[in-house]
C-alpha cells in the first residue's frame, strides 16, 4: 500500500524567512496530495492541495510543488510569520479513487521565531 | 455550517470501561473517517465509511474497537474494554463524495487510567 515519508520532523526558522517541507510517496498511481496545518488543541485543517496533473500551485504565501517522476512533493511557505507555527502534515490519496482515503506523513513541527 | 462535530471533547476513564466517541459529519458529506493521533504513531486512519457503509477497517487495532454509522449524520467509535494504551486524540473527518479534501473535527482527547 501507499507510504508517505515527511521531512524534516522539526523546523525552526526566523520570522520572514522561508520554510520548506518535503514528502515522498510510494504509489505512483496516487493522484491527490493535500497539506494540512494543525494548531495546538485543534484538528488538522486543509491549507493547500495539488493534483497529479499539475506541477505547482500557489496561494498567497504558500505554494506546493509536485514531481511525479521522483514521487515527491513539497510545501513552501514564504515570509513566515509567528502564526505559521504549527504542525504540518502532507498526505497522498492512493487508488482506487473517489473514496477519499488519505495516507498521512508523520508531520513537521514548524516554529517561527519572532 | 457548523463543521464536523465531535463529542465528548475530553474523556477520562478507567481501564476496562467502555468508551463511546461520537461524530456528526458536515451535512451533505458522504464519506466519514476515524483517525487516532499519538506522539509515537502520528495520525492513523482507523476506519472509513462511504454512504454509511464501512469501506476499510484495516486500521482498527483490534476487536476491542468497533465503529458504526447508522445514518448519514451520525457515527460512533466504541472501545470495549478500554486500555491505557488507547489514550490518544481521536479525530473524525468527513468529505464530499467527489472530492478528496477532508474536514476534521476538533477531536476527542481520551485518557484511560
Amino acid at each position: 500500500g501507499e507510504n508517505v515519508e515527511q521531512h524534516p520532523s522539526t523546523l525552526s526558522v526566523q520570522e520572514g524567512d522561508s520554510a520548506v517541507i518535503k514528502c515522498t510517496y510510494s504509489d505512483s498511481a496516487s493522484n491527490y496530495f493535500p497539506w494540512y496545518k494543525q494548531e495546538l488543541g485543534k484538528g488538522p485543517q486543509l491549507i493547500i492541495d495539488i493534483r497529479s496533473n499539475v506541477g505547482e500551485k500557489k496561494d498567497q504565501r504558500i505554494a506546493v510543488t509536485l514531481n511525479k517522476t521522483a514521487k515527491h512533493f513539497s510545501l513552501h511557505i514564504t515570509e513566515t510569520q509567528p502564526e505559521d507555527s504549527a504542525v504540518y502534515f502532507c498526505a497522498a490519496s492512493p487508488p482506487p479513487g473517489n473514496t477519499g482515503k488519505l495516507i498521512f506523513g508523520q508531520g513537521t513541527t514548524l516554529q517561527v521565531k519572532p | 455550517d457548523a463543521g464536523v462535530i465531535q463529542s465528548p471533547r475530553h474523556e477520562v476513564t478507567e481501564m476496562g470501561q467502555e468508551v463511546t466517541l461520537r461524530c456528526k459529519p458536515i451535512s451533505g458529506h458522504n464519506s466519514l473517517f476515524w483517525y487516532r493521533q499519538t506522539m509515537m504513531r502520528g495520525l492513523e486512519l482507523l476506519i472509513y465509511f462511504n454512504n454509511n457503509v464501512p469501506i476499510d477497517d484495516s486500521g482498527m487495532p483490534e476487536d476491542r474497537f468497533s465503529a458504526k454509522m447508522p445514518n448519514a449524520s451520525f457515527s460512533t467509535l466504541k472501545i470495549q474494554p478500554s486500555e491505557p494504551r488507547d489514550s490518544a486524540v481521536y479525530f473524525c473527518a468527513s468529505s464530499s463524495g467527489d472530492r478528496e479534501d477532508q474536514y476534521f473535527g476538533p477531536g476527542t482527547r481520551l485518557l484511560v487510567l
